[in-house]
């Protein structure tokens, strides 16, 4: 059973910056793609970022490109999210999902995910 | 990156069927066999039903169907049970190598 649990969310202020962590448990973390995925509080998912699994391919929505940057250690089976000008629109459940072994490019497992709250 | 059209809200009976629609372009869902569908109940992760268009996952009950035309995509839960009330979101590969979701649907068992 897939397991994925994301740490270091919390209240920040704007302007400033926030590192998320996802821990990844129970499958063969080094061959999937990893994404981010946010929800801001009653409202749809949106796609945030994906790596692919050697971390050499990276894609972010308009909406953090620039400001957020994602990425992981295939060691420690951890994939991060670093982000920084943090702005109001950016409170959010984020959760850290797993890509499809067959393409990457979709997801199947998601973790619980972890509410940023920029104040 | 626009995100996919879907209805807010679809309701049905017990038993019956709803089917809930999922519109991008030819540069997402109309382009790629890449559609899937997530369920979510309040306050919990999203859970894959559907990938591929038309594939479930393991464990996922056969109620749950996947299909597409063109640039729409549908997801058609037969036999409807109290425990299919929840919020479905599509998502979709698209040409840029990214992700989009669709804005989400509300189904209520009436």
């Amino acid at each position: 059973q897939v397991h994925l649990v994301e740490s270091g969310g919390g209240v920040v202020q704007p302007e400033r910056s926030l590192r998320l962590s996802c821990a990844a448990s129970r499958f063969t973390f080094s061959i999937c793609g990893m994404h981010w995925v946010r929800q801001a509080p009653g409202k749809g998912l949106e796609w945030v970022a994906s790596m692919s699994s050697d971390g050499g391919s990276q894609y972010y929505a308009d909406s953090v490109r620039g400001r957020f940057t994602v990425s992981r250690d295939n060691s420690k089976n951890t994939v991060d999210l670093q982000m920084n000008s943090l702005r109001a629109e950016d409170t959010a459940v984020y959760y850290c999902a797993k890509g499809r072994a067959a393409f990457w490019l979709t997801i199947d497992h998601w973790g619980q995910g972890t509410l940023v709250t920029v104040s | 990156q626009s995100a996919l059209t879907q209805p807010a809200s679809v309701s049905g009976s017990p038993g019956q069927s709803i089917t809930i629609s999922c519109t991008g372009t030819s540069s997402d869902v109309g382009g790629y066999n890449y559609v899937s569908w997530y369920q979510q109940y309040p306050g919990k992760a999203p859970k894959l039903m559907i990938y591929d268009v038309s594939n479930r996952p393991s464990g996922v009950s056969a109620r749950f169907s996947g299909s597409k035309s063109g640039n729409t995509a549908s997801l058609t839960i037969s036999g409807l049970q109290a425990e299919d009330e929840a919020d479905y979101y599509c998502s979709s590969y698209t040409s840029g190598n990214t992700l989009v979701f669709g804005g989400g649907t509300k189904v209520t068992v009436l």
